[in-house]
């Protein structure tokens, strides 16, 4: 069982479409963060977000942190094919092993 | 443009074999993780060091996985007996912490094959 959830695990879109990924768990991170992950590469840092309702932009990706900072979602507005590849959350707990914990992504395929 | 490197980037193996992983960190920063990554489990943490000192390996079967860093510029994860259930690819990370924040940085990835 995965302790970070993300839906839906595949997502294939025209071009200009707008979509929306999610990422739950129930246990509380003190951070999360969003990485895209391109075939035989591996996965670079988009976003941390820290504060609970916290909202973060990156050009056409705005991040959420939910309230309770038990989740998160990934908005994209006007999906380009460079969009494609595999979007990952990951949650920072600072009691336990005080290590990133990764959710089981959602691969976008952006179609031209 | 500084990046994590490893070596080597494909490796097809016969079980039973040792396999050695290598990953040279970005310059400067203090901490070298280890991740596997695999269809069913997605992306495990293996290992991680801070300063070269292992922090946590909690994440590797012990018995046959081993985890080094003999200096700022290398770490190695070794497997030693290779098992077909050792598949996947392997991710080197090094990261730091600025501002409050941490920042962590993935290398190309090891694809691992046991047969």
């Amino acid at each position: 069982t995965q302790l970070l959830e993300q839906s839906p695990q595949f997502l294939s879109i025209q071009e200009g479409e707008n979509l929306t990924v999610y990422c739950n768990s129930s246990s509380v991170f003190s951070s999360l963060q969003w990485y895209r992950q391109e075939p035989g590469e591996g996965p670079v840092l988009l976003v941390t977000v820290v504060t609970g309702g916290e909202v973060k932009k990156l050009k056409r990706l705005t991040f959420q942190f939910g309230d309770a900072r038990k989740d998160s979602s990934l908005h994209i507005t006007a999906a380009q094919p460079g969009d494609t590849g595999l979007y990952l959350c990951a949650g920072f707990m600072d009691t336990g092993r005080r290590a990133l914990t990764f959710g089981s992504g959602t691969r976008l395929q952006v179609q031209p | 443009d500084a990046r994590v490197t490893q070596t080597p980037r494909h490796k097809v193996t016969e079980m039973g074999q040792e396999v050695t992983m290598r990953c040279q960190p970005i310059l400067g920063h203090n901490t070298v993780f280890w991740y596997r990554q695999t269809m069913m489990q997605g992306l495990e943490l293996l290992a991680y060091f801070r300063n070269r000192a292992p922090l946590d390996d909690s994440g590797m079967p012990k018995d046959r996985f081993s985890a080094e860093m003999p200096d700022a510029t290398l770490a190695t994860l070794k497997i030693q007996p290779s098992e077909p259930r050792d598949s996947a690819v392997y991710f080197c990370a090094s990261g730091l912490v600025l501002s409050g924040q941490a920042f962590k940085y993935f290398g190309p990835g090891t694809r691992l094959t046991v047969t």
